[in-house]
């Protein structure tokens, strides 16, 4: 299986910050990398397709690069709505998840 | 709009079976592939199974091969998720998930989830 490994494990950051979250995959996984925002007892909600493709109706503030084995989600200046759990996934091989990115309000 | 609602979930003892459904409507079910995936209490997310939407072609996890079945039925746009002999370990919330298309596992649209305790 192919290992994701998310950093930081958890964030502390305010409204208005920029926010970085790396995703690390155990092997070349070409741009088969997707992200997911999950709040407090609810399902994740879809966020960032194929490394960088926006899902639709999700804001311009959010974006995705890297390739291969080394990802990024970034988010240039934080919204209230934009706390909880960020997982990204692989869709390369059989599918898994990182261990998520829990980014709480400062 | 894309709607799943599962249900099924239940408190269950160790070895027995269970069997979810997803109700799946605002899409036409046969073109897309479906997902269960689930999450533990306080843990990620992880993929139980999956299968196409033109060919019944499946896969699952090596944690629940030979344990879980899941199938679709095209004629009531409905998922299901067969579990046999259940251990304590499979307790988790489980969503039905929706794939962007019939051939990336790449999750567009999520259910409430239906929680599936195994426990005695």
């Amino acid at each position: 299986d192919v290992q994701l490994t998310q950093s930081p494990s958890s964030l502390i950051a305010s409204v208005g910050d920029r926010v970085t979250i790396t995703c690390r995959a155990s092997q070349n996984i070409g741009i088969y990398l997707n992200w997911y925002q999950q709040n407090p007892g609810k399902a994740p909600k879809f966020v960032i397709y194929r490394a960088s493709n926006l899902e639709s109706g999700v804001p311009s503030r959010f974006s995705g690069s890297g390739s291969g084995t080394d990802f990024t989600l970034t988010i240039s200046s934080l919204e209230p709505e934009d706390f909880g759990t960020y997982y990204c996934q692989q869709s390369y091989t059989t599918p898994t998840f990182g261990q998520g990115t829990r980014l709480e309000i400062k | 709009e894309v709607q799943l609602v599962e249900s099924g979930g239940d408190l269950v003892q160790p070895g027995g079976s269970l069997r979810l459904a997803c109700a799946a409507s605002g899409f036409t079910f046969t073109n897309y592939g479906m997902s269960w995936v689930r999450q533990a209490p306080g843990s990620g997310l992880q993929f139980v199974a999956a299968i196409k939407g033109y060919v019944d072609r499946t896969e699952y996890a090596g944690s629940v091969q030979g344990r879980f079945t899941i199938s679709r039925d095209k004629s009531k746009d409905t998922l299901y998720l067969q579990m046999n002999s259940l251990r304590a370990e499979d307790t988790a919330v489980y969503y039905c998930t929706k794939q962007m298309d019939d051939s990336t596992s790449t999750y567009d649209s999520w259910g409430q989830g239906t929680l599936v305790t195994v426990s005695s």
